[in-house]
């Protein structure tokens, strides 16, 4: 199998705090991961490529420094949101790469 | 630069009812074509995926082929079932080094019993 895990499957947080999601490929191991964000009713909107050991590579328009990935190991990256604000919420979804990818069942993020 | 359209939704069918859900795009070479499904709530599963034109991709009585000459990977069943209402995306690999995808907006079908 390839079974892709994100931990919490939900969180609501107050507008200025951090929020950190993570993303596990359980059964594998995944030296490239991506972070997707998606609205409500619309696509999947790629945000950022978590490479293992290395910097992430972000989308044009994604801010790096209110988005930051770290993928420490070959089954976990992690998406930190800082500085919360409302229109970060969102569905937040990650996927990791063994030949295809596979996705994570999301993280609803809601900021108040 | 590479490109998905798929047809607008809601699509509203009856239960045992036959499902066409189009999909074309644009992309320079050939990339893979994927369609994938979206339950409420939930993240993205790889229903079936293609490699190659002409290649036929199926799974759970869904099937697509890879049409070059229509640039299409139109999804079909022959029978749907409630448990099919979902969120369908249709989606190709770029064609670059960095072999992301990019989605279309998705279409939604809702079956009725």
């Amino acid at each position: 199998g390839a079974v892709v895990s994100q931990h919490p499957s939900w969180v609501i947080c107050k507008s200025g705090t951090s929020v950190k999601i993570e993303c596990r490929s359980l059964d594998f191991q995944a030296t490239t991961m991506f972070w997707y964000r998606q609205f409500p009713k619309q696509s999947l909107m790629l945000m950022a490529t978590s490479n293992e050991g290395s910097k992430a590579t972000y989308e044009q328009g994604v801010e790096k420094d209110k988005f930051l990935i770290n993928h420490a190991s070959l089954t976990l990256s992690t998406l930190t949101v800082t500085s919360a604000h409302p229109e970060d919420s969102s569905f937040y979804i990650c996927s990791a790469r063994k030949g295809w990818e596979y996705f994570g069942p999301g993280t609803r993020l809601t900021v108040t | 630069g590479d490109s998905v359209t798929q047809m607008e939704g809601p699509v509203t069918l009856s239960e045992e009812a036959f499902l066409t859900i189009n999909c074309t795009y644009t992309a320079t070479g050939y990339p893979s074509l994927f369609w994938y499904v979206q339950y409420p709530g939930e993240g993205l599963q790889l229903l079936l995926k293609a490699t190659k034109a002409d290649d036929k991709g199926s799974n759970k009585g869904f099937e697509a082929t890879y049409r070059k000459e229509t640039t299409s990977f139109h999804l079909e069943k022959g029978s749907v079932q409630v448990s099919d209402s979902a969120v369908y995306f249709c989606a190709l690999t770029r064609m670059d080094s960095s072999y992301k995808l990019i989605f279309g907006s998705g279409t939604r079908l809702l079956v009725r019993p």
